[in-house]
């Protein structure tokens, strides 16, 4: 079955500066790749996709990267600011349609 | 647009006594919804799933089970809850590819 392996665990940045979190997955047949937001105490939230028909997708600060033939995808935050401060986990859709996540990242803004 | 919600939002249960946690969905038909657990600081473990009334798969052998009663209902029981079943509880569906999360239940077994 599907296996995601996400890295690193734990990003600090400085404000302003990019953060990178990547992920890696097992089954080529994968066609479905999010990415999910998790504050606080908070459930996880959408906050962009990217599917096996493009390689790259972006969003005003965020931009997500796909690269099928290696089997990796990454997660691109630019100009980084406090509240972007939370967990991030990617995913990848399995053939029966259920989503195996990373084991997230931990990202810190530094003000 | 669709909801989720998820009752009650917060929950503390002896070891040994029994667990129902409810989910329902709003806005949609016939939606794919799962059950995650979330312990402290650690990622998203896959519990249930189910595609339609009735229909449930279960992820990992454990003490919980699942139901679906009701097309947009969704509940997560167990007899006897155990130490390790502390957590936080997350209802979802899919809808056409993309995964909405409900609000959550945490859980704590004392």
């Amino acid at each position: 079955g599907e296996n995601v392996e996400q890295h690193p665990s734990t990003l600090s940045v400085q404000e302003g500066d990019s953060a990178v979190i990547k992920c890696t997955y097992s089954d080529s047949a994968s066609n479905y790749f999010p990415w999910y937001k998790q504050e606080l105490g908070k459930r996880p939230q959408l906050i962009i996709d990217i599917r096996s028909n493009v390689g790259e997708k972006k969003d005003q600060r965020i931009a997500v990267t796909l690269n099928k033939t290696a089997k990796h995808f990454s997660l691109h935050i630019t100009e980084t600011q406090p509240e972007d401060s939370a967990v991030y986990f990617c995913a990848a859709e399995d053939s029966s349609y259920k989503l195996i996540f990373g084991s997230g990242t931990r990202l810190l803004v530094r003000p | 647009s669709q909801t989720i919600h998820q009752w009650p939002a917060t929950l503390v249960q002896p070891v040994g006594s029994p667990l129902s946690l409810e989910c329902t969905v709003e806005g949609t038909s016939n939606p794919n919804l799962y059950w995650y657990r979330q312990a402290a600081g650690r990622g998203l473990q896959l519990l249930f799933y189910s595609v339609g009334i009735g229909q449930i798969s279960s992820e990992v052998p454990q003490n919980l089970s699942a139901s679906r009663p009701q097309d947009r209902q969704f509940i997560l029981s167990s007899k006897k809850l155990l130490l390790s079943d502390s957590g936080f509880y997350l209802c979802a569906l899919n809808l056409v590819y993309e995964q909405y999360f409900g609000p959550g239940t945490r859980l704590t077994v004392t």
